[in-house]
């Protein structure tokens, strides 16, 4: 079974200033997805980035990236430049690359931006 | 359209009462996922259908009741619900069941209380 970890409940950073999310997972499959979701207050739950382990390149969405260490089975998240709005709950969560998968997902971490 | 939709925003109601939640989506996807998310916590997954038959149930008990009457519509059944079933009950889907890449996209959530 999968499992995924993350070791920070909650942070903090400045308006504008640079914070990493760490993630750590568990697996036996080699081709696989990595996921970040935000869930701010409204709850909606957003897909912020994702990594198909295939790829050596990290993935990038704007103010988003990730670092991807496939042999350590790390996914930490980097937000630049962080915003009011990037305050919300961070999911980094596993799917296995076969049809009709369910995400695992890990704890969260809580992410406050302040001004 | 690109989103899910989730009806109705809130609900409560009593531990004899039968009520549904309803999730839409029209972006022809073809699997469709009820999630809970209790307070602070990860999305758990409760029930996956693929191609409007279900395919996971993760041993939900009774009271809740999948139904998924055409490719766009999923319904989730409520009766004799405790009080710890208090949560917020997401819905998501996903393109093709059959593809080794799913992104799910996730509803707004239904916040069920249970008196």
């Amino acid at each position: 079974a999968q499992t995924v970890t993350q070791s920070q409940p909650e942070m903090s950073v400045q308006e504008a200033e640079t914070v990493t999310l760490s993630c750590t997972y568990d697996t036996s499959e080699n081709n696989y997805y990595l996921f970040w979701y935000k869930q701010p207050p409204s709850r909606q739950m957003i897909l912020v980035i994702r990594q198909e382990a295939y790829k050596q390149q990290n993935a990038t969405e704007n103010r988003f990236s990730v670092n991807f260490q496939k042999a350590a089975k790390s996914f930490s998240l980097k937000i630049s430049d962080s915003q009011l709005g990037d305050t919300a709950m961070y999911f980094c969560a596993f799917m296995k690359q076969a049809g009709n998968t369910p995400l695992v997902f890990g704890k969260g971490t809580r992410l406050s931006v302040i001004a | 359209d690109t989103e899910v939709t989730q009806t109705p925003k809130h609900l409560v109601m009593g531990m004899t009462n039968k009520k549904s939640l309803k999730c839409e989506q029209h972006m022809g996807h073809r699997a469709m996922y009820w999630y809970k998310q209790k307070a602070k916590k990860p999305p758990e997954l409760m029930f996956v259908y693929s191609y409007e038959k279900l395919s996971i149930n993760e041993s939900v008990p009774s009271r809740f009741s999948p139904e998924c009457p055409n490719s766009s519509l999923l319904n989730l059944h409520l009766h004799a619900l405790q009080p710890e079933d208090s949560a917020l009950y997401l819905c998501a889907s996903s393109q093709d069941p059959a593809h080794p890449y799913n992104e799910q996209f996730f509803g707004p959530g239904t916040r069920l209380t249970v008196l």
